[in-house]
């Protein structure tokens, strides 16, 4: 099983508010990664980090920022939540040097809804 | 647009039965991985290919990639009801630079007991 972890697994609140997913690893990675998903559907990246102090953006135009200052903890926020945010954030993480096979391991994700 | 484009988008099987499912992409890859995601979970690693294999196994999977195709097929034999779940291609494109991985669409197979 792979030790990164995604709170909260479930989130409905209204429109306009602030949110923060929190992702955390406990695997020392360096690249760490935000895809959002809608049910049945395909992964889109929204951010992406090489390490600490490193963010980009990914291939999907996200309304959502991400911090990375530190190694295992790299949390999303969307500073006002609209109802086309709904969707399922997940995490992933991936090491670097010798201990990287290729493989992402992901977070349980996080499942938003805005009302 | 996503790189990976998966067929069927939805499979239905009998337990013990074979399923396979297929992935094409557009660009040249460092390699191309398959991942599970039961339903309203995170993704789960299955198997990785690099761009210079043709062929892999894993207990029950075997992964095959054509580079000249761009495609790439996953085999599950026998399956199992357990197996049901929604599985992904992705791949590390050269392209889009490297620690990047792009996914595809998706195949939802069910296996019925």
């Amino acid at each position: 099983e792979a030790d990164i972890y995604q709170t909260p697994r479930y989130l409905v609140i209204g429109t306009g508010k602030k949110i923060t997913l929190e992702c955390s690893q406990t695997m020392g990675h360096d690249k760490m990664y935000w895809y959002q998903q809608d049910p049945g559907m395909e992964l889109h990246l929204i951010h992406y980090s090489y390490g600490v102090n490193s963010t980009e953006k990914g291939d999907l135009s996200s309304e959502s920022t991400v911090s990375r200052i530190r190694t295992e903890h790299f949390p999303l926020t969307l500073e006002s939540a609209r109802p086309s945010h709904t969707s399922q954030y997940l995490c992933a993480s991936k090491p670097t040097g010798t201990r990287n096979t290729g493989e992402l391991f992901f977070g349980e994700g996080s499942r938003l809804t805005v009302l | 647009s996503q790189q990976g484009e998966e067929d069927p988008q939805a499979l239905s099987i009998q337990e013990g039965e074979n399923a396979t499912m297929n992935c094409s992409y557009k660009t040249s890859i460092n390699n191309l991985q398959w991942y599970r995601q039961n339903s309203g979970r995170g993704l789960v690693h299955l198997i990785l290919i690099r761009s210079n294999e043709r062929e892999k196994h894993s207990g029950r999977l075997r992964v095959t990639l054509d580079t000249s195709k761009k495609s790439s097929s996953l085999l599950i034999t026998a399956s199992r009801a357990a197996d049901t779940a929604s599985y992904f291609c992705a791949t590390e494109s050269t392209t889009s630079g490297t620690y990047k991985y792009i996914f595809g669409t998706g195949t939802r197979l069910k296996v019925l007991a």
